[in-house]
Protein backbone atom coordinates (compact mmCIF):
# COMPACT_ATOMS: atom_id res chain seq x y z
CA UNK A 1 0.00 0.00 0.00
CA UNK A 2 1.28 3.62 -0.74
CA UNK A 3 2.52 5.05 2.21
CA UNK A 4 2.17 8.61 0.64
CA UNK A 5 -0.97 9.59 -1.39
CA UNK A 6 -1.62 12.65 -3.42
CA UNK A 7 -4.42 12.21 -5.64
CA UNK A 8 -4.21 15.33 -7.57
CA UNK A 9 -1.02 15.13 -10.25
CA UNK A 10 -2.25 19.05 -11.64
CA UNK A 11 -4.24 21.75 -9.97
CA UNK A 12 -5.16 25.37 -11.19
CA UNK A 13 -5.78 28.38 -9.14
CA UNK A 14 -6.19 32.06 -9.48
CA UNK A 15 -3.45 34.37 -8.19
CA UNK A 16 -4.43 36.15 -4.57
CA UNK A 17 -7.23 32.70 -4.16
CA UNK A 18 -6.62 30.29 -1.69
CA UNK A 19 -5.52 26.54 -2.64
CA UNK A 20 -5.54 22.83 -1.10
CA UNK A 21 -3.21 20.01 -1.69
CA UNK A 22 -4.00 17.10 -0.41
CA UNK A 23 -2.18 14.33 0.80
CA UNK A 24 -3.46 11.36 2.98
CA UNK A 25 -1.23 9.00 4.27
CA UNK A 26 -0.51 5.45 6.05
CA UNK A 27 1.11 4.43 9.18
CA UNK A 28 0.60 1.85 12.35
CA UNK A 29 3.68 4.21 13.65
CA UNK A 30 2.33 6.18 16.69
CA UNK A 31 5.27 8.98 16.56
CA UNK A 32 5.43 10.06 12.75
CA UNK A 33 5.93 13.44 11.21
CA UNK A 34 4.37 15.39 8.38
CA UNK A 35 6.06 17.67 5.70
CA UNK A 36 5.36 19.42 2.70
CA UNK A 37 8.02 20.61 0.45
CA UNK A 38 7.48 22.54 -2.67
CA UNK A 39 9.84 22.12 -6.29
CA UNK A 40 10.16 24.80 -8.43
CA UNK A 41 11.49 23.83 -12.31
CA UNK A 42 15.14 24.92 -11.16
CA UNK A 43 14.94 21.23 -8.72
CA UNK A 44 15.90 22.30 -5.21
CA UNK A 45 13.33 21.12 -2.75
CA UNK A 46 11.97 24.26 -0.44
CA UNK A 47 10.88 23.20 3.04
CA UNK A 48 7.51 24.03 3.71
CA UNK A 49 6.06 23.19 6.77
CA UNK A 50 5.86 20.15 9.51
CA UNK A 51 3.89 18.94 11.46
CA UNK A 52 3.99 16.02 13.97
CA UNK A 53 2.03 13.51 14.71
CA UNK A 54 1.18 14.89 18.70
CA UNK A 55 1.07 18.61 17.84
CA UNK A 56 -1.96 19.38 19.09
CA UNK A 57 -2.57 22.51 16.49
CA UNK A 58 -2.26 22.43 13.00
CA UNK A 59 0.78 24.23 11.65
CA UNK A 60 1.39 27.41 10.27
CA UNK A 61 3.85 29.03 8.10
CA UNK A 62 3.33 32.27 6.95
CA UNK A 63 0.70 31.78 3.64
CA UNK A 64 1.13 27.99 4.06
CA UNK A 65 -0.87 26.17 6.85
CA UNK A 66 -1.25 22.02 7.44
CA UNK A 67 -4.76 20.83 7.88
CA UNK A 68 -3.86 17.84 10.11
CA UNK A 69 -6.82 15.55 10.09
CA UNK A 70 -4.95 12.31 12.48
CA UNK A 71 -8.58 10.35 12.42
CA UNK A 72 -8.53 10.57 8.40
CA UNK A 73 -5.16 10.40 8.13
CA UNK A 74 -4.90 13.57 6.17
CA UNK A 75 -2.46 16.12 6.30
CA UNK A 76 -3.13 18.37 3.13
CA UNK A 77 -1.79 21.61 2.38
CA UNK A 78 -3.55 25.11 1.98
CA UNK A 79 -1.89 27.96 0.67
CA UNK A 80 -3.75 31.30 0.92
CA UNK A 81 -3.38 34.40 -1.27
CA UNK A 82 -1.96 32.46 -4.32
CA UNK A 83 1.13 34.50 -6.21
CA UNK A 84 2.49 33.24 -9.41
CA UNK A 85 5.73 32.42 -7.67
CA UNK A 86 3.71 29.59 -5.91
CA UNK A 87 3.73 27.90 -9.57
CA UNK A 88 6.29 24.65 -8.81
CA UNK A 89 5.75 20.57 -7.93
CA UNK A 90 4.38 20.34 -4.40
CA UNK A 91 5.61 16.94 -2.47
CA UNK A 92 3.97 15.21 0.85
CA UNK A 93 6.32 13.33 2.67
CA UNK A 94 5.77 11.14 6.00
CA UNK A 95 9.06 10.49 8.57
CA UNK A 96 7.89 6.98 10.84
CA UNK A 97 8.89 6.76 13.74
CA UNK A 98 11.05 9.05 16.31
CA UNK A 99 13.64 10.85 15.99
CA UNK A 100 16.36 9.09 17.69
CA UNK A 101 20.28 8.02 17.08
CA UNK A 102 20.25 9.03 13.44
CA UNK A 103 17.86 10.93 11.49
CA UNK A 104 15.28 8.81 9.58
CA UNK A 105 14.25 8.70 5.81
CA UNK A 106 11.15 10.48 4.23
CA UNK A 107 9.02 8.66 2.23
CA UNK A 108 7.64 10.81 -0.32
CA UNK A 109 3.87 11.28 -2.22
CA UNK A 110 3.74 11.64 -6.09
CA UNK A 111 3.55 15.37 -6.05
CA UNK A 112 1.12 17.75 -7.27
CA UNK A 113 1.64 20.19 -10.27
CA UNK A 114 0.30 23.74 -8.95
CA UNK A 115 -0.22 26.59 -11.49
CA UNK A 116 -1.24 29.61 -10.77
CA UNK A 117 -3.07 31.83 -13.44
CA UNK A 118 -2.92 35.43 -13.67
CA UNK B 1 16.70 27.22 7.23
CA UNK B 2 19.74 24.93 7.33
CA UNK B 3 21.97 25.65 4.27
CA UNK B 4 23.03 22.52 2.40
CA UNK B 5 25.17 22.95 -1.20
CA UNK B 6 25.76 20.24 -3.86
CA UNK B 7 28.69 20.35 -6.36
CA UNK B 8 28.22 20.53 -9.06
CA UNK B 9 24.78 21.46 -10.53
CA UNK B 10 24.75 19.82 -13.67
CA UNK B 11 27.83 17.46 -15.72
CA UNK B 12 27.77 15.89 -18.64
CA UNK B 13 30.12 12.95 -19.17
CA UNK B 14 30.89 10.49 -21.54
CA UNK B 15 29.86 6.85 -20.69
CA UNK B 16 32.20 4.80 -18.96
CA UNK B 17 33.41 7.47 -16.93
CA UNK B 18 32.96 8.30 -13.51
CA UNK B 19 31.73 11.12 -11.99
CA UNK B 20 31.66 12.73 -8.17
CA UNK B 21 28.44 14.74 -6.47
CA UNK B 22 29.60 16.43 -3.07
CA UNK B 23 26.77 17.48 -0.68
CA UNK B 24 27.54 19.97 2.25
CA UNK B 25 25.66 21.14 5.27
CA UNK B 26 27.16 24.98 5.33
CA UNK B 27 25.72 25.56 8.89
CA UNK B 28 25.30 22.63 10.97
CA UNK B 29 26.41 19.37 11.32
CA UNK B 30 24.69 16.65 9.49
CA UNK B 31 25.15 13.43 11.10
CA UNK B 32 22.84 11.96 8.39
CA UNK B 33 22.70 12.91 4.47
CA UNK B 34 20.79 11.35 2.09
CA UNK B 35 20.91 10.44 -1.39
CA UNK B 36 17.57 10.68 -3.75
CA UNK B 37 17.29 10.62 -7.81
CA UNK B 38 14.26 11.67 -9.20
CA UNK B 39 13.21 11.31 -12.88
CA UNK B 40 11.63 13.70 -15.17
CA UNK B 41 7.54 14.12 -13.60
CA UNK B 42 8.30 11.33 -10.88
CA UNK B 43 8.72 11.42 -7.73
CA UNK B 44 12.38 11.41 -5.31
CA UNK B 45 13.23 7.81 -4.82
CA UNK B 46 15.87 7.50 -1.83
CA UNK B 47 19.18 5.85 -3.11
CA UNK B 48 20.84 5.34 0.25
CA UNK B 49 21.13 6.72 3.73
CA UNK B 50 24.47 7.47 5.40
CA UNK B 51 25.29 8.51 8.82
CA UNK B 52 28.70 10.02 9.26
CA UNK B 53 31.56 7.69 10.08
CA UNK B 54 29.67 4.42 8.86
CA UNK B 55 29.12 2.75 5.55
CA UNK B 56 25.84 3.56 3.88
CA UNK B 57 22.98 1.53 3.93
CA UNK B 58 21.54 1.23 0.09
CA UNK B 59 17.72 0.86 -0.72
CA UNK B 60 16.92 -2.35 -2.23
CA UNK B 61 17.62 -2.03 -6.18
CA UNK B 62 20.35 0.38 -5.76
CA UNK B 63 23.82 -1.47 -6.83
CA UNK B 64 26.64 0.00 -3.98
CA UNK B 65 29.26 -0.56 -6.23
CA UNK B 66 27.96 2.01 -8.83
CA UNK B 67 26.74 4.33 -6.77
CA UNK B 68 29.88 4.94 -3.79
CA UNK B 69 28.96 7.41 -0.98
CA UNK B 70 31.30 8.35 1.07
CA UNK B 71 30.49 10.53 4.27
CA UNK B 72 33.99 11.43 5.88
CA UNK B 73 32.51 13.98 7.75
CA UNK B 74 29.48 15.82 9.32
CA UNK B 75 29.79 18.35 7.15
CA UNK B 76 30.39 16.41 3.47
CA UNK B 77 29.57 13.29 1.44
CA UNK B 78 30.09 12.56 -1.67
CA UNK B 79 28.34 10.38 -4.62
CA UNK B 80 30.41 8.82 -7.25
CA UNK B 81 28.53 6.96 -10.03
CA UNK B 82 31.27 4.82 -11.56
CA UNK B 83 31.17 3.61 -15.19
CA UNK B 84 28.54 6.05 -15.45
CA UNK B 85 25.69 4.91 -18.15
CA UNK B 86 23.09 6.85 -20.47
CA UNK B 87 20.47 5.58 -17.96
CA UNK B 88 22.05 6.94 -15.03
CA UNK B 89 20.90 10.13 -16.60
CA UNK B 90 18.99 11.94 -14.19
CA UNK B 91 18.63 14.94 -11.23
CA UNK B 92 20.36 13.24 -8.10
CA UNK B 93 19.96 15.37 -4.97
CA UNK B 94 20.80 15.30 -1.36
CA UNK B 95 19.63 16.44 1.98
CA UNK B 96 21.10 17.09 5.10
CA UNK B 97 19.83 16.49 8.50
CA UNK B 98 21.01 16.15 12.47
CA UNK B 99 19.56 14.90 15.53
CA UNK B 100 18.65 17.94 16.81
CA UNK B 101 16.63 18.66 13.70
CA UNK B 102 13.41 17.37 12.52
CA UNK B 103 13.64 18.24 8.98
CA UNK B 104 15.67 17.25 6.35
CA UNK B 105 17.38 19.88 3.81
CA UNK B 106 17.81 19.78 0.41
CA UNK B 107 20.64 20.44 -2.08
CA UNK B 108 19.89 22.06 -5.09
CA UNK B 109 20.32 18.62 -6.76
CA UNK B 110 22.82 17.65 -9.82
CA UNK B 111 21.88 17.01 -13.32
CA UNK B 112 23.46 14.09 -14.98
CA UNK B 113 23.45 13.74 -18.52
CA UNK B 114 25.45 10.71 -19.33
CA UNK B 115 26.22 10.40 -23.30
Amino acid sequence: AQKITQTQPGMFVQEKEAVTLDCTYDTSDPSYGLFWYKQPSSGEMIFLIYQGSYDQQNATEGRYSLNFQKARKSANLVISASQLGDSAMYFCAMREGRVSGSARQLTFGSGTQLTVLP
Amino acid sequence: GAVVSQHPSRVICKSGTSVKIECRSLDFQATTMFWYRQFPKQSLMLMATSNEGSKATYEQGVEKDKFLINHASLTLSTLTVTSAHPEDSSFYICSASSLAQETQYFGPGTRLLVL
